[in-house]
């Protein structure tokens, strides 16, 4: 069974750092890319970027370049999402999924998601 | 390219038969994904390729369409069908269409 469990919700203040996670198992990791969506409370889905963790080949929105960072550590079968300073505005859930770099962009599997919440 | 979702929202009765529309600004084929999100969870994939159902979704859901409008139907509304639903292609989401109960 295909799962992708994320790290658990957080709360933290403007200027900090974070780093969330998103594990897959019940496939071969690094032959899918995965996504990651963000959704601002109330808000529709934003597609935010994709990393293919068998080479960490990894694209960008323009709207999110430069303001997260994208990683995998294929030995774990783990992607990440991580800020190096966090806005009041990053508060939202995110969701990791699994997609494919094609015409479509489909995503077929999606973690639970994970609650970021930037308050001072 | 910009995904246009119609309508917003949506007021329905358990056994109607629904339709929600997404047109693209541009053809993309029949690139388009639908998602179904109830609240408190994540999206689930509904139909992809614009008209082939993921394994496991009922079949009183259907997708049609190609170039810039697509279609997405359920055939006759059931209680667990209250959600909101999203359109997809790439790195492009529509706004998404919250149907409720009538």
């Amino acid at each position: 069974e295909v799962q992708l469990v994320q790290s658990g919700a957080e709360v933290k203040k403007p200027g900090e750092s974070l780093k969330i996670s998103c594990k897959g198992s019940g496939y071969s990791f690094t032959s899918y890319w995965i996504g990651w969506v963000r959704q601002m409370p109330g808000k529709g889905l934003e597609w935010m970027g994709i990393i293919y963790p068998g080479d960490s080949d990894t694209r960008y929105s323009p709207s999110f370049q430069g303001q997260v960072t994208i990683s995998a550590d294929k030995s774990i079968s783990t992607a990440y999402l991580q800020w190096s300073s966090l806005k009041a505005s990053d508060t939202a859930m995110y969701y990791c999924a699994r997609t494919y770099y094609d015409s479509t962009g489909l995503l077929d599997y999606w973690g639970q998601g994970t609650l970021v919440t930037v308050s001072s | 390219i910009q995904l246009t979702q119609s309508p917003s929202s949506l007021s329905a009765s358990v056994g109607d038969r629904v339709t929600i529309t997404c047109r693209a600004s541009q053809g993309i084929s029949s690139y388009l994904a639908w998602y179904q999100q109830k609240p408190g969870k994540a999206p689930k994939l509904l139909i992809y390729a614009a008209s082939t159902l993921q394994s496991g979704v009922p079949s009183r859901f259907s997708g049609s369409g190609s170039g810039t409008d697509f279609t997405l139907t359920i055939s006759s509304l059931q209680p667990e069908d209250f959600a909101t639903y999203y359109c997809q292609h790439q790195n492009t989401f529509g706004q998404g269409t919250k149907l409720e109960i009538k």
